[in-house]
């Protein structure tokens, strides 16, 4: 069945720094990919997403490109910020139901 | 953007009672509504998917019978976990499906049964 994997955390960075995020998932047809960030004491809401091949979602200064050849979605963010800090949740969306990855706890330091 | 409220927030139950958690979405209609139970080191498991006016889908593993969901209308959900033990305590979180392509969390109910 359809599946998301992404990178155990927790990830911690200092202010600044560069953010990856891998994420990879398996999927018969065309799925739709997403990022979803749960801030501390918040439930899940939608930081990008991309829906066909070859898209870049943005948001936030965060991007993820949908690679099909390599079946993956890696977020991404040039210089992170101590307000980052959350639990990131990779998605996918096909024949109606959405699947998550198991999320990736960032801790950023001032 | 759209709005999905979760009910109750908190709930504490003896073992073998039944505990009811609704799922609203209140400023637009979600003919598909997702039930999720997060588990302590974040994962979400996807356990059904509701469908208005039809018999929810369960994924594989999960017991029907012990997780009821009625999708009564195009703005309620409810699960129902019946004779609850504890280790159904858990975060249990729905979601609505807009024709957007966007998937709207509720709050998430954490269970914790005695």
């Amino acid at each position: 069945g359809d599946s998301v994997t992404q990178m155990e955390g927790p990830v911690t960075l200092s202010e600044e720094a560069f953010l990856t995020i891998n994420c990879t998932y398996t999927a018969t047809g065309y799925p739709s990919l997403f990022w979803y960030v749960q801030y501390p004491g918040e439930g899940l809401q939608l930081l990008l997403k991309a829906t066909k091949a070859d898209d870049k979602g943005s948001n936030k200064g965060f991007e993820a490109t949908y690679r099909k050849e390599t079946t993956s979605f890696h977020l991404e963010k040039g210089s992170v910020q101590v307000s980052d800090s959350a639990v990131y949740f990779c998605a996918l969306y096909n024949f109606n139901k959405f699947y998550f990855g198991s999320g990736t706890k960032l801790n950023v330091k001032p | 953007g759209a709005v999905v409220s979760q009910h109750p927030s908190w709930v504490i139950c003896k073992s073998g009672t039944s505990v009811k958690i609704e799922c609203r979405s209140l400023d637009f209609q979600a003919t598909t509504m997702f039930w999720y139970r997060q588990f302590p080191k974040q994962s979400l498991m996807l356990m059904a998917t509701s469908n208005e006016g039809s018999k929810a889908t369960y994924e594989q593993g999960v017991e029907k019978d012990k997780f009821l969901i009625n999708h009564a209308s195009l703005t309620l959900s409810t699960l129902t976990v019946t004779s609850a033990h504890p280790e159904d305590s858990s975060f249990y979180i729905c979601s609505a499906y807009l024709y957007t392509g966007e998937l709207f969390f509720g709050e998430g109910s954490r269970l914790t049964v005695l």
